[in-house]
């Protein structure tokens, strides 16, 4: 089955921009979607179709999708921003949902 | 405004059964296929399965094939998850998510807050 791959962790300070990946094999003639999920709560869409933002997502949200990697760009980091995030494609060939090992995201 | 509801979990014994439902509203339900994904403590989501607009078609991973079904009832706008042969590994946070697609590109747009599932002795 498809495999995605994401960094563990990455930190960042208020203001700056924060940068997760989600490596996966030719992964860019695929859809990518993103979910943010804080502790306590559900997963929450924030971006989908590798770039795209669902209604009331800032547009500090932002991604991109290229050979082997996917990226999910948080510009402007707020401490809100701070929680898990993991990526999400949807595997054509068995019709299943994959989704990534999941990135916390620490803002200092 | 679109409102899942997960209700039906519990404590129950490996090789015992539970069913968990989710009541959908604020949308049309029976135009979207929905899924099951689950979450053991300190892991990511994993899909468990989904079913189709009319029910007819559904799919599961391979980890719970035979054991689980999942069913819906377009009528009362709710979606279930009959899980039997519970095993420890079972154990986790069961939410019910809406299927979004453009073509071949799928996702889940709106998820419920979940329900608990503790399968231990």
């Amino acid at each position: 089955s498809y495999v995605l791959t994401q960094p563990p962790s990455v930190s960042v300070a208020p203001g700056k921009t924060a940068r997760i990946t989600c490596g996966g094999d030719n992964i860019e003639a695929i859809s990518v979607h993103w979910y943010q999920q804080k502790p306590g709560q559900a997963p929450f869409l924030v971006v989908y179709d590798d770039s795209d933002r669902p209604s009331g997502i800032p547009e500090r949200f932002s991604g991109s999708n290229s050979g082997n990697t996917a990226t999910l760009t948080i510009s402007r980091v707020e401490v809100g921003d701070e929680a898990d995030y993991y990526c999400q494609v949807w595997d054509r060939d068995t019709d299943h949902y994959v989704f990534g090992t999941g990135t916390k995201v620490t803002v200092l | 405004e679109v409102q899942l509801l997960e209700s039906g979990g519990g404590l129950v014994q490996p090789g015992g059964s539970l069913r968990v439902s989710c009541a959908a509203s604020g949308f049309t339900f029976s135009a979207y296929r929905m899924a099951w994904v689950r979450q053991s403590p300190g892991k990511g989501p994993e899909w468990v399965a989904h079913i189709e607009k009319d029910g007819r078609e559904k799919y599961y991973v391979d980890s719970v094939k035979g054991r689980f079904t999942i069913s819906r009832d377009n009528a009362e706008n709710s979606l279930y998850l009959q899980m039997n042969s519970l095993r420890v590994h079972d154990t986790a946070v069961y939410y019910c998510a809406r299927n979004r697609h453009i073509g071949a590109r799928r996702w889940l747009d709106y998820w419920g807050q979940g329900t608990l599932v503790t399968v231990s002795s």
